[in-house]
């Protein structure tokens, strides 16, 4: 399985942007980057998804590098409320019975006041 | 408008007493998930169903079953808990098993072994 890595940790100040990345060197052309969040007690939240240009939501940005080998996930404005830890995932394009969603470590977001 | 509950959000088992969790979707998604999440650590899938279709993960201890009665619905079973399977039970649905699809979490179990 592609394997994902991303810092442990990360710190920002409330209302400053926040780039987050996350490295994929072994993602096949094929694998989706995934993007969640977890906040504390919750289940992980989606957040976005691309699989090879740069994608906005109302939640967040999400820019692929050209050789899809990284990717950093952009909170343009940091609240408190996105304290949470950030899962970077590849999920396969097409893969029905074998279907995977692995986890790598995540990195923890502090926000500051 | 909770599209992924999980029932109950804490439960407490013996040493050795079988328990059930439960999920339910309202979400119609072909595809449910279990996933496992200890302490500090990231969550560990244990298995998925697409549509009846069951697949176990290959490191998943026999200890854990599931079913999946109809879409809806999905149970994890633990037949013999043992303090090491203190964690949070986290399920999860997606509409199809292609990368398109996201994830939809519930809020999980905490599971307690006394």
């Amino acid at each position: 399985d592609a394997k994902t890595t991303q810092p442990n940790s990360m710190e920002s100040n409330e209302e400053e942007p926040v780039h987050l990345p996350c490295n994929h060197s072994t993602i096949s052309g094929t694998d989706y980057i995934h993007w969640y969040r977890q906040l504390p007690s919750q289940g992980p939240e989606y957040v976005i998804h691309g699989l090879t240009s740069n994608v906005n939501n109302r939640m967040a940005s999400l820019a692929i590098a050209e050789d899809r080998k990284s990717s950093t996930l952009i909170l343009h404005r940091a609240t408190l409320r996105d304290a949470a830890v950030y899962y970077c995932i590849l999920r396969p394009r097409r893969s029905y019975n074998t279907d995977k969603l692995i986890f790598g470590t995540g990195t923890r977001l502090q926000v500051f006041p | 408008d909770a599209m992924v509950i999980q029932n109950p959000r804490y439960q407490v088992t013996q040493f050795g007493k079988p328990v059930t969790l439960s999920c339910s979707q309202t979400l119609n998604h072909n595809v449910m998930y279990w996933y496992q999440q200890k302490s500090s650590q990231a969550p560990k899938l244990l298995f998925h169903y697409y549509d009846k279709d069951f697949n176990n993960e290959a490191d998943t201890p026999d200890n854990f079953q599931s079913r999946r009665p109809n879409t809806s619905f999905c149970f994890l079973d633990i037949r013999s808990p043992g303090l090491g399977d203190a964690a949070m039970y986290l399920c999860a649905t997606s509409r199809e098993g292609d990368g398109y699809s996201p994830l939809h979490f519930g809020n999980g179990t905490r599971l307690t072994v006394t």
